[in-house]
C-alpha cells in the first residue's frame, strides 16, 4: 500500500527566500505525481503535474522534480512571498487498477513566509 | 469557465439522519472522485467512478454510497450520519481520455453531524 511522507511538516521562512519541499513515496509504481496547495478553509488548487516519464515541470516561479526510483518528489519554490503562505501537498497516483490506481494524499507541508 | 460546484458549503445535522452531498462538474470530465479531510489523517477517498453507471469504493467507504447517472453529477449520501462522519467533504474530477489526468477540486462541504 502507498505510504506518503511530506517532510517539513511545517515551515516558516522570511519573505524572498528560495526553499524546497520534499515528498516521498514507498512505491515507485506511480502513473503520474501532482502537487497542490491549499489555503485555510478552502479547497485544493492544482500547482504542478508531473507524469512518470518526465523528470521536472515548471510553472512560473514553481519547479517540480520526481525521481521515481527512489521514491521522491521535490517542489522548489523561488524569491518566496506572503501569498505562497499556504498549505503544499503531494500525491502520486498508482499505476493499479483499483482503488490504489488513484491519488494517494501526504498530510502537507504548512508553509508561511514573513514579510 | 468549466468549474466544479459543491453544495451546500456547510450543513449541520443530527445522528441517524441521511444527508445528500451534491457535486456538479461543468468541464465533461469522466472521472470523478468524494474525499474526506480530518486533522491528522489527511485527504482519504471515499468514492470514485470512472464514467456514467460506474461507481467503486475507496479507502473509507463505509456508511458513504453513490450514484452516477450523467457527466456532470456525483451526490454522495450518508445514509445513517454518524459523528464521526463529521468532516469536511471534497469532491474532486479529472479527464483520463487525454492521458494527463490533471485532478480538479472542488470548494468543499463542512459536515457537523450532532
Amino acid at each position: 500500500k502507498q505510504e506518503v511522507t511530506q517532510i517539513p511538516a511545517a515551515l516558516s521562512v522570511p519573505e524572498g527566500e528560495n526553499l524546497v519541499l520534499n515528498c516521498s513515496f514507498t512505491d515507485s509504481a506511480i502513473y503520474n505525481l501532482q502537487w497542490f496547495r491549499q489555503d485555510p478553509g478552502k479547497g485544493l488548487t492544482s500547482l504542478l503535474l508531473i507524469q512518470s516519464s518526465q523528470r521536472e515541470q515548471t510553472s512560473g516561479r514553481l519547479n517540480a522534480s520526481l525521481d521515481k526510483s527512489s521514491g521522491r518528489s521535490t517542489l522548489y519554490i523561488a524569491a518566496s512571498q506572503p501569498g505562497d503562505s499556504a498549505t503544499y501537498l503531494c500525491a502520486p497516483k498508482g499505476n493499479y487498477g483499483g482503488s490504489q490506481g488513484n491519488l494517494i494524499f501526504g498530510k502537507g507541508t504548512k508553509l508561511s513566509v514573513k514579510p | 469557465d468549466a468549474e466544479i460546484t459543491q453544495s451546500p458549503r456547510h450543513k449541520i445535522t443530527e445522528t441517524g439522519r441521511q444527508v445528500t452531498l451534491a457535486c456538479h462538474q461543468t468541464w465533461n470530465h469522466n472521472n470523478m472522485f468524494w474525499y474526506r479531510q480530518d486533522l491528522g489523517h489527511g485527504l482519504r477517498l471515499i468514492h470514485y467512478s470512472y464514467g456514467v453507471h460506474d461507481t467503486n469504493k475507496g479507502e473509507v467507504s463505509d456508511g458513504y454510497s453513490v450514484s452516477r447517472s450523467n457527466t456532470e453529477d456525483l451526490p454522495l449520501t450518508l445514509e445513517s450520519a454518524a459523528s464521526s462522519q463529521t468532516s469536511v467533504y471534497f469532491c474532486a474530477s479529472s479527464e483520463s481520455r487525454t492521458g494527463v489526468e490533471t485532478q480538479y477540486f472542488g470548494p468543499g462541504t463542512r459536515l457537523l453531524v450532532l
